[in-house]
């Protein structure tokens, strides 16, 4: 099982601020990468596939990058409604794994 | 637009089977794409369970293949999720949702979530 680990696992950003998650696998899922935006009490929403494909209607504010092993989750612009949780998931081979997440919090 | 509503008891319990059902509107099973599901223990991350094509075919995590049986019924345009012998550790939130095939398997489409409880 391919293991994914993000870091840190809470990010204190303020409002308008650019800010970076990392996601890193524990070997390479080439480009097979997704991240996804979860809310408090929300469902999980895909934000990013093919580790910089954004999903969409997903503003271009998001951006996504890398391949192999090492990942990013960029944001240009914090925007109030951006304060979540961001999972990373591989789906290069089964089974599908996730990462455990980074939060996102209002500095 | 794709829709997915799952159904079930919100409480089941220990040593019980749990069975969810997963309705899909709005496009049919039968066209392609993976059907599954995710679940997420409160305050925790996101776990895939499972997943199954409009063939019939399988998908299991392998921490919980032992436990988990997912099928497809065609004519009703659902799925359904069984996990048998359940404990505390298994009281989440059941995700049903949508992947993409070989190349594709990312979530999206997701229902809205059914709370698990698993207590006596």
């Amino acid at each position: 099982e391919i293991v994914m680990t993000q870091s840190p696992a809470t990010l204190s950003v303020s409002p308008g601020e650019r800010t970076s998650l990392s996601c890193r696998a524990s070997q390479s899922v080439s480009s097979n990468l997704a991240w996804y935006q979860q809310k408090p009490g929300q469902v999980p929403r895909l934000l990013i596939y093919g580790a910089s494909t954004r999903a969409t209607g997903i503003p271009a504010r998001f951006s996504g990058g890398g391949s192999g092993t090492e990942f990013t989750l960029t944001i240009s612009s914090l925007q109030s409604e951006d304060f979540a949780i961001y999972y990373c998931q591989q789906y290069n081979i089964w089974p599908l794994t996730f990462g455990g997440g980074t939060k996102v919090e209002i500095k | 637009q794709v829709q997915l509503q799952e159904s079930g008891p919100g409480l089941v319990k220990p040593s019980e089977p749990l069975s969810l059902t997963c309705a899909v509107s709005g496009y049919s099973i039968s066209s392609g794409y993976y059907w599954g599901c995710v679940r997420q223990p409160p305050g925790k991350g996101l776990e895939w369970i499972g997943s199954i094509y409009h063939s019939g075919s399988t998908y299991y995590n392998p921490s919980l293949k032992s436990r988990v049986t997912i099928s497809v019924d065609t004519s009703k345009n659902q799925f359904s999720l069984k996990l048998s012998s359940v404990t505390a550790a298994d009281t989440a939130v059941y995700y049903c949702a949508r992947h993409g095939r070989f190349g594709e398997l990312y979530w999206d489409f997701w229902g809205q979530g059914s709370l698990v409880t698993v207590s006596s």
